[in-house]
């Protein structure tokens, strides 16, 4: 089944501490995101990335990384430069050739808890 | 910082009827509009990509219509059933850049 995976489910972050998200996705598409929900507000984009080895900061990439060495691989860490972590984070991916025209293909997402 | 503002915020409706809901947007630099389907403990499933003033969509009963010039969508949905319960995500690109600005969506619900 083709498709995107994130995980884990649920993650709990002590104060202090990097935590890595993993989102995986076998669509072969080239570009791939990284979004941020709270209450009561839209999805942020918080890095994406148009290809292997390179990525773009969105609106709100303060606090956080992202690598992309590989096409099927956009881990996201979570560094304890950002205060205010606790969220609902979704990837996505598109095919990646036509920007902002493609459909995006979200992963179910993963919940960040702060202890 | 674009806006992209959707109404209402929520809505409850009872099964069989029809409904509808605003996305709008920036009239300027518009690129495209999405509408995305987001059922509670699902993923966001795509709905419509649509980038021509004008432009009418349609997927079974839902059906979407665009307007650039004044910076408006609307989604529509004939005949409501509980299945069709969500929350209804429009997304804005201002550009051919891979950027989208969502709406904090409409949340439907549908009772039988």
């Amino acid at each position: 089944d083709g498709g995107i995976t994130q995980s884990p489910k649920y993650l709990f972050r002590k104060e202090g501490q990097n935590v890595t998200l993993s989102c995986e996705q076998n669509l072969n598409h080239d570009a791939m995101y990284w979004y941020r929900q709270d209450p009561g507000q839209g999805l942020r984009l918080i890095y994406y990335s148009q290809i292997v080895n390179d990525f773009q900061k969105g609106d709100i990439a303060e606090g956080y990384s992202v690598s992309r060495e590989k096409k099927e691989s956009f881990p996201l860490t979570v560094t304890s430069a950002q205060k205010n972590p606790t969220a609902f984070y979704l990837c996505a991916s598109s095919i990646g050739a036509e920007a902002g025209q493609e459909t995006q293909y979200f992963g179910p997402g993963t919940r960040l808890l702060v202890l | 910082i674009l806006n992209v503002e959707q109404s209402p915020q929520s809505l409850h409706v009872q099964e069989g009827d029809s409904t509808n809901f605003t996305c709008s947007f920036p009239s300027s630099n518009f690129y495209a509009l999405h509408w995305y389907r987001w059922e509670t403990a699902k993923s966001p499933e795509a709905l419509f990509v649509m980038t021509l003033n004008g432009d009418e969509k349609k997927k079974g009963r839902i059906s979407a219509t665009l307007n650039t010039k004044e910076g408006y969508s609307y989604l529509y949905i004939k005949g409501s059933q509980p299945e069709d319960s969500a929350t209804y995500l429009c997304a804005y690109s201002g550009g051919s850049n891979y950027k989208l600005t969502f709406g904090k969506g409409t949340l439907l619900t549908v009772n039988p």
